[in-house]
């Protein structure tokens, strides 16, 4: 079992719908991130959390380190925000640089 | 455009060929890495270098060779690979090579087909 579990593995939305991926984990974190994956290949870091709250234009990101737990939300969805997004966890344990990545969600938002 | 160049994008080899890949970046980061990304498997770290110095080796095996000449520069040698080896090869870079400090800023990956 992978320490990031991501959930749902895939999902579909028409444009306007709000959308929700969740991200749990079993390690103790110092950050968690999130990424977007486009069908190209190529990754952009779209937040790093430790606490709280965080927002980017129609994107926000929570956390909840009890209950380990990270959730990205998408408002008014539209179809270029199809992309596969990705949560990463940083262990608190040891001095080290691994990130310990989740499977992703793929999301693909229908005009 | 994020900074952080990869060529070539895709490379189809034999597996008794030797090829690189090649990573660049513009942000005057610190710290590169080396991603594998094989079809439903998570995101694999490969290396880690901070400083030209490698920090992490993640028990990848020895066909593939990584170097780093400058902290702009960083390449992936390859030799006798396997096809389970095909894969979506990800460089990123930072600032710092404490992701909690900082955030990876990644290329757009060399699809690589081993056949």
């Amino acid at each position: 079992k992978n320490e990031v579990e991501q959930s749902p593995q895939n999902l579909t939305a028409q444009e306007g719908e709000f959308i929700t991926i969740n991200c749990s984990y079993s390690v103790g974190i110092s950050a968690l991130h999130w990424l977007q994956q486009h069908p190209g290949g190529g990754i952009v870091s779209l937040f790093m959390l430790s606490s709280g709250k965080k927002k980017h234009g129609r994107l926000i990101a929570t956390i909840n380190i009890q209950e380990k737990h990270s959730s990205l939300h998408i408002t008014a969805s539209h179809p270029r925000d199809s992309a596969v997004y990705i949560c990463a966890a940083l262990p608190r344990r040891g001095n080290t640089d691994k990130l310990i990545f989740g499977t992703g969600t793929r999301l693909q938002v229908f005009p | 455009e994020t900074g952080v160049t990869q060529t070539p994008r895709h490379l189809v080899m034999g597996m008794t060929n030797k090829k690189s890949l090649k990573c660049e970046q513009h942000l005057g980061h610190n710290a590169m890495y080396w991603y594998k990304q094989s079809a439903k498997k998570p995101l694999e770290l490969m290396f880690v270098y901070n400083f030209k110095e490698q920090t992490e080796n993640n028990s990848v095996p020895s066909r593939f060779s990584p170097e780093c000449p400058n902290s702009s520069h960083l390449f992936l040698h390859l030799h006798t690979l396997q096809p389970e080896d095909s894969a979506l090869y990800l460089c990123a870079s930072s600032q710092d090579s404490r992701p909690q400090r900082g955030i990876q800023y990644f290329g757009a990956g060399t699809r690589l087909s081993v056949l």
